[in-house]
């Protein structure tokens, strides 16, 4: 069975921190990806990967940055957490086949974090 | 550039009564189709997609969606609603030879009265 698994369910942080939040797929998928989720607004790229160690902005890439040292492993890092930031995030993983963009996405159980 | 409108934010309907979930979109390629469902506090799951072959698409649990060009819609039907399917319900759209990006409507929340 498909597997994206998130570090933590839910997370409390203040204003000022650095967080890291882990995403780690067992599917050797090619493609990972960092979603929010925010009421009304759907879910909203922030960056994907689609190689070890390779990066693309999504849409909303600001006070954000992202890791990929190995192909399972995708880290989302909040330099400086801002109140902002307070969301749900979501990580999932595809596979890359000659229709990239037609790839089912996996997703993980999700990240609510909050920032006070 | 490419949009996807899902035309309710709730959808209220009677155990045993048919679903419609309303999605258009606007794409200037051919467009790939995506319907997710996220049940309360469970990760989002592929209910369906479209990728160009059968413009009538079936998924899991019953569900089932119509690619209409010409109407520019994917809207997403179940003949009876059954408690379970309460949840919130996304339409996606990517057009293909894209990169990996996946274009989220707003969701809509599917609620089933007893």
């Amino acid at each position: 069975d498909v597997k994206v698994t998130q570090s933590s369910r839910y997370l409390v942080k203040r204003t000022g921190e650095k967080v890291f939040l882990e995403c780690v797929q067992d599917m050797d998928h090619e493609n990972m990806f960092w979603y929010r989720q925010d009421p009304g607004l759907g879910l909203r790229l922030i960056y994907f990967s689609y190689d070890v160690k390779m990066k693309e902005k999504g849409d909303i890439p600001e006070g954000y940055s992202v890791s990929r040292e190995k192909k399972e492993r995708f880290s989302l890092i909040l330099e400086s957490a801002s109140t902002n930031q307070t969301s749900m995030y979501l990580c999932a993983s595809s596979s890359r086949t000659s229709g990239a963009s037609t790839d089912t996405q996996y997703f993980g159980p999700g990240t609510r974090l909050t920032v006070l | 550039a490419q949009s996807v409108t899902q035309l309710d934010s709730h959808v209220s309907v009677s155990e045993g009564t048919p679903v419609l979930l309303r999605c258009n979109y606007s794409s200037s390629y051919s467009p790939s189709l995506f319907w997710y469902v996220q049940h309360p506090n469970k990760g989002l799951q592929l209910l369906l997609k479209y990728t160009s072959a059968a413009t009538l698409v079936k998924g899991i649990n019953g569900f089932e969606a119509e690619f209409k060009k010409s109407e520019t819609s994917f809207h997403l039907t179940k003949p009876s609603a059954h408690m379970s399917d309460a949840a919130e319900y996304f339409c996606v759209v990517t057009f293909r030879g894209g990169n990996y990006q996946l274009i989220w409507g707003a969701g809509t929340k599917l609620i089933i009265k007893p």
